[in-house]
Formats: C-alpha cells, structure tokens, sequence
C-alpha cells in the first residue's frame, strides 16, 4: 500500500539551527500538510500546501517556517532558526483531493531542539 | 472555531470487552469526523470516516463509529477488545468546505488492554 515516508526519523539540533524535514506524499495526492504533536500535547495543524502554494496556515505556522516542493516527489518543511519549544514530532501528510478526503500521515519526524 | 473533546485520556479495558471512546465536537454545521490510531512509534492511520449517508460507519480492525449530530458526537465502538487494539486513538473533524482541509484533532484517548 502506498505510504507517506518522512526523513529523518529523529534529528538533534542545537537552538538556533536551521532544519529541514523531508516528506514524500502518495505519488497521485495533489494536498500535503505538516502537523506537528508537542510531547503530551494535541496535534496540531500547521500548513497546507496545494498547486505549489500554501493554501492554509495556522498561527503557529510564522515566519521561521517554510515549505517547499522542490521537485516532483518531496515536500520539505524548514524551520529557519529553531526554539527549544519546537521540539516536536512532526508529521507529513498528503491527501488526493481536501474536504472530506482520507488524510494519510507519514511516521514522524521527531525533532529536538537542545 | 471547531473543536473537539475525547473525554477519558485514558481507558482501561480487559480482553473481549466492549471498547467505547467517546468524541464530542463543537461546530455550528456538522463537519466530516475522522478516527485515526497511533501504535507505538508509527504513525497516524485512519480507522473510519463519517462524511455523508448512514451515520453508523464501519472501520478497519472491527470498530465503528455513530454520527449523532443532536448529540455533536461520534463514539467510537468495538464489541470485544483484542490486545492488538492497546495504542492512541484520536478523532479528529474537517470543516465542511474547507480549502485546506484542515483536521483539528481531539487530545486522544490512550487505550489499554487487559489480559
């Protein structure tokens, strides 16, 4: 069955730092979206992404925060100088179409800022 | 703004027990409600969806859900518990019409299952 495949599994970086998380959706998915789940906490939407643009954010989704879909296959989250508070896993997720469509979720990438 | 309730973070059931999670939404129109499950170190998979037609949904695994729209809920269901069934549930719900479909998800209900 075709799954969502997130890298790296788990990532260690000093605060500060730039990170990036790579995602690559369902191969016919046309929607991709990051969540993110604080430890102990609700996940939580943060952007989607639809015909190369965001078509939706959230409020935690500021300006340390990018997306891209640099080629045909992968779709990459950046957080641009990372906080201790964005420790985090962080899923990637595609769907074929929105409203109502099956949203399918990759494993995680789990993120620790030190 | 929509927002969902899993009452019980925790539930505690033994072996061939019926298992009951509930899930209560807050939305002025009745949105699509999803039932998603994390086992240990894996990700989020989809259980069951209620999007339109007969409100009780069947899912994978032997659950299922009810849409009651007078009571804004969608409880998930399984007559009889395996132990396979012990990991995260959470439901979830997308505003009906919305251009990023969004999910906004409940805190989740941790399921454990007794020998």
């Amino acid at each position: 069955e075709p799954e969502v495949t997130q890298t790296p599994s788990h990532q260690v970086t000093q605060m500060g730092q730039e990170v990036i998380l790579r995602c690559v959706p369902i191969s016919n998915h046309l929607y991709f979206y990051w969540y993110r789940q604080i430890l102990g906490q609700k996940v939580e939407f943060l952007v989607s992404f639809y015909n190369n643009e965001i078509s939706e954010k959230s409020e935690i989704f500021d300006d340390q925060f990018s997306v891209e879909r640099p080629d045909g296959s992968n779709f990459t989250l950046k957080i641009r100088s990372t906080k201790l508070e964005d420790s985090a896993m962080y899923f990637c997720a595609s769907s074929e179409g929105r409203a109502g469509n099956t949203i399918y979720f990759g494993e995680g990438s789990w993120l620790t800022v030190v | 703004a929509q927002s969902v309730t899993q009452l019980g973070s925790h539930v505690s059931v033994s072996e061939g027990a019926l298992v009951l999670l509930r899930c209560n939404y807050s939305s002025s129109v009745p949105p699509y409600l999803f039932w998603y499950v994390q086992y240990p170190n894996q990700g989020l998979q989809l259980l069951l969806k209620y999007t339109t037609g007969a409100t009780l949904v069947k899912g994978i695994n032997g659950f299922e859900a009810e849409f009651k729209k007078s009571e804004t809920s969608f409880h998930l269901t399984k007559p009889s518990a395996h132990m396979s069934d012990a990991a995260e549930y959470f439901c979830a719900v997308s505003e009906r019409g919305n251009a990023g479909n969004m999910l906004t998800f409940g805190g989740g209900t941790r399921l454990m299952v007794k020998p």
